[in-house]
């Protein structure tokens, strides 16, 4: 069975650091390309990466590039999204996904960013 | 790349169907075929519903059927049941290596 497990959340001030970790299990994860989505509460989803199976490739919404960063370690099954220069509008539950083809196959079950003073 | 555009709120009593629209451009929903569906229950993460406008991922019940037509796609669910109530956003490839989600649509079984 498939799992992701997100942590790393928590609240921050306007112009920190987090960084977030997504523990994967129950497939290879070194042969699957990954996502970070994230919701702002009461909001939609909104995509914010993309990272390929080996790290080489890497992409990401107009509005985190340059402040967000994503990785992964294939040897320890985890991907990674390191966020500076955080701002209030960054607040959101932030869930790793599994893609297929153009799609999102299995989320996590989200991990809580605040950004406030 | 603004979000696309879905009904706020959509109903329908059990039994009946219920059509959900997706709106966008022909940068994204108009020029891929890559449209997806999500189902997200309160407090819950989201589940993959539709893939590619019309395909089932296994264990998704034939109810929900998926279309498109130029750059407008639409979920429909047939047989509504009480289990059905949720939120549901699409989702499409938006070119240039990223993606554009719905506002999406709160389905109330009545």
């Amino acid at each position: 069975e498939v799992q992701l497990v997100e942590s790393g959340g928590g609240l921050v001030q306007p112009g920190g650091s987090l960084r977030l970790s997504c523990a994967a299990s129950g497939f290879t994860f070194r042969t699957y390309w990954m996502h970070w989505v994230r919701q702002a509460p009461g909001k939609g989803l909104v995509w914010v990466s993309r990272m390929n199976s080996d790290g080489s490739i890497t992409d990401y919404a107009d509005s985190v590039k340059g402040r967000f960063t994503i990785s992964r370690d294939n040897a320890k099954n985890t991907l990674y999204l390191q966020m500076n220069s955080l701002r209030a509008e960054d607040t959101a539950v932030y869930y790793c996904t599994t893609a297929g083809s153009y799609r999102f196959d299995n989320w996590g079950q989200g991990t809580l960013v605040t950004v406030s003073s | 790349q603004s979000a696309l555009t879905q009904p706020p709120s959509a109903s329908g009593s059990p039994g009946q169907s219920v059509t959900i629209s997706c709106t966008g451009t022909s940068s994204d929903v108009g020029g891929y075929n890559y449209v997806s569906w999500y189902q997200q229950h309160p407090g819950k993460a989201p589940k993959l519903m539709i893939y590619e406008v019309t395909k089932r991922p296994s264990g998704v019940p034939d109810r929900f059927s998926g279309s498109k037509s130029g750059t407008t796609a639409s979920l429909t669910v047939s047989g509504l049941q009480a289990e059905d109530e949720a939120d549901y956003y699409c989702c499409s490839y938006g070119g240039s290596n990223n993606y554009v989600f719905g506002t999406g649509t709160k389905v109330t079984v009545l």
